[in-house]
């Protein structure tokens, strides 16, 4: 069974920091993974797919890595704004695409 | 519609009552999945329906849970003789195949906030 562990758990930064995000998970055989962000009272958005071929999907100030062999993944949020405030989700996909494994998200705060 | 609808948005029942929670998902978005998330916890997957293939219920946690999916429409979660233990938000989600690739990344609701007195 997959398991998914996100570190650290809270995580509060004044505006303007870059900011790593840390996702560790058990099974390895994985087809892809998503990071999702969460905001209060909202479902998740969609930040990044990385596929298990590749290595790093860039998205304007985000950007994910994934080293699949030895079960990590990274966020890296650059130049953090008060607007990025939100949990952050990590979702590795074990199958052909039917069911997602949440970690249990990482808090950010980012101070203005 | 543009995104994923879920109603309600919030339900507050009394233990051993039964509840009904909706998703209306973006149409044309042949998969369909159901998730629970507890109050400081991560997503749990409950069931995810793929066109007209037999659903995966493997999620589902007791036989009081249970979902409906008529073709790819509207799909309904349906909880039996709740229990306090069942207060979590309720997460439903769409894509437009069940292979989530670059392309078909899961859409989700807002959520149904289930509690349980």
């Amino acid at each position: 069974k997959q398991e998914v562990t996100q570190i650290p758990a809270a995580l509060s930064v004044p505006e303007g920091e870059n900011l790593v995000l840390n996702c560790s998970f058990t099974d390895s055989a994985i087809y892809n993974l998503q990071w999702f962000r969460q905001d209060p009272g909202k479902g998740l958005t969609s930040l990044l797919l990385i596929q298990s071929s590749q290595r790093e999907q860039t998205s304007g100030r985000l950007n994910a890595s994934l080293d699949k062999s030895s079960g990590r993944s990274t966020l890296y949020i650059a130049a953090s704004q008060p607007g990025d405030s939100a949990t952050y989700l990590c979702a590795p996909n074990n199958n052909a695409g039917n069911m997602l494994t949440f970690g249990g998200g990482t808090r950010l705060m980012v101070k203005p | 519609g543009a995104g994923v609808s879920q109603s309600p948005s919030n339900k507050v029942t009394e233990k051993g009552k039964d509840v009904e929670l909706r998703c209306d998902p973006i149409s044309g978005h042949t998969a369909l999945y159901w998730y629970r998330q507890r109050l400081g916890q991560g997503l749990e997957f409950l069931i995810y329906f793929q066109g007209n293939s037999a659903p995966d219920k493997s999620g589902l946690p007791s036989d009081r849970f249970s979902a409906e999916r008529t073709g790819e429409s509207v799909s309904t979660l349906t909880i039996q003789r709740t229990q306090q233990e069942d207060s979590a938000v309720y997460l439903c989600a769409s894509s437009f195949q069940g292979r989530i690739s670059g392309a078909n990344v899961l859409t989700f609701g807002a959520g149904s906030r289930l509690t349980v007195l």
